[in-house]
């Protein structure tokens, strides 16, 4: 069963502290996607990468950083945590054109829910 | 920019009726998808359309994708409690960007 794993389902971290997400997926695809969801808001893409050690901003980039240094990992950087930061962080990874018929399916991990105090 | 509008935003309906929800945009998508997203998880892929005026079904959930492709819709025959979640739209433009709706929360009443 293809799966897009993220490392913590749930943290509470403090402002100002550093924060990894981790991302691992296991069907081979090229292309790898961050998203914050929040209420009202929907998904907002905030770094995407199409390949090992290339990564593009998305919409909303600032704050974050991103590591893509093995094919099938994807790690989200909050180098400072703020309180804005507090949302739902998905992880989604898809084909790349070129690897079949690309439809832009995306296949997302379970999410994790970071709270900042 | 481009947008895709989800409606109703909210829908909360009695097991056992029906129920269609809209994703529309004045652009046009190469590609159409619908996730179902439960609380607390992930969206997990229902759906791609790819072709003006494809209708595809999943079992109680039929999905159309407008002539233009502009626009999608999905029905949901004598809905059941367990259909209840975040229904999301997204579409892939023709520079292979996604674009997601906002969703439609539909709460099923047992």
């Amino acid at each position: 069963d293809v799966k897009v794993t993220q490392s913590s389902r749930y943290l509470v971290k403090r402002t100002g502290e550093k924060v990894f997400l981790e991302c691992v997926q296991d069907m081979d695809h090229e292309n790898m996607f961050w998203y914050r969801q929040d209420p009202g808001l929907g998904l907002r893409l905030i770094y995407f990468s199409y390949d090992v050690k290339m990564k593009e901003k998305g919409d909303i980039p600032e704050g974050y950083s991103v590591s893509r240094e093995k094919k099938e990992r994807f790690s989200l950087i909050l180098e400072s945590a703020s309180t804005n930061q507090t949302s739902m962080y998905l992880c989604a990874s898809s084909l790349a054109l070129g690897q079949g018929v690309y439809t832009g399916e995306l296949f997302f991990g379970e999410g994790s829910r970071l709270t900042v105090l | 920019t481009q947008l895709l509008e989800q409606s109703p935003q909210f829908l909360s309906i009695q097991e056992g009726e029906n129920l269609t929800v809209y994703c529309n945009s004045s652009s046009v998508f190469s590609s159409l998808q619908w996730y179902r997203q439960e609380p607390g998880e992930g969206p997990v892929l229902l759906v791609t359309v790819v072709t003006g005026g494809e209708v595809k079904k999943l079992k109680r959930l039929t999905f159309q994708f407008g002539d233009a492709r502009k626009d999608s819709s999905l029905h949901i025959t004598a809905a059941q409690p367990g259909d209840t979640g975040l229904y999301l739209c997204a579409g892939m433009n023709r520079d292979d960007k996604i674009i997601f709706g906002k969703g439609t929360r539909l709460h099923i009443l047992p």
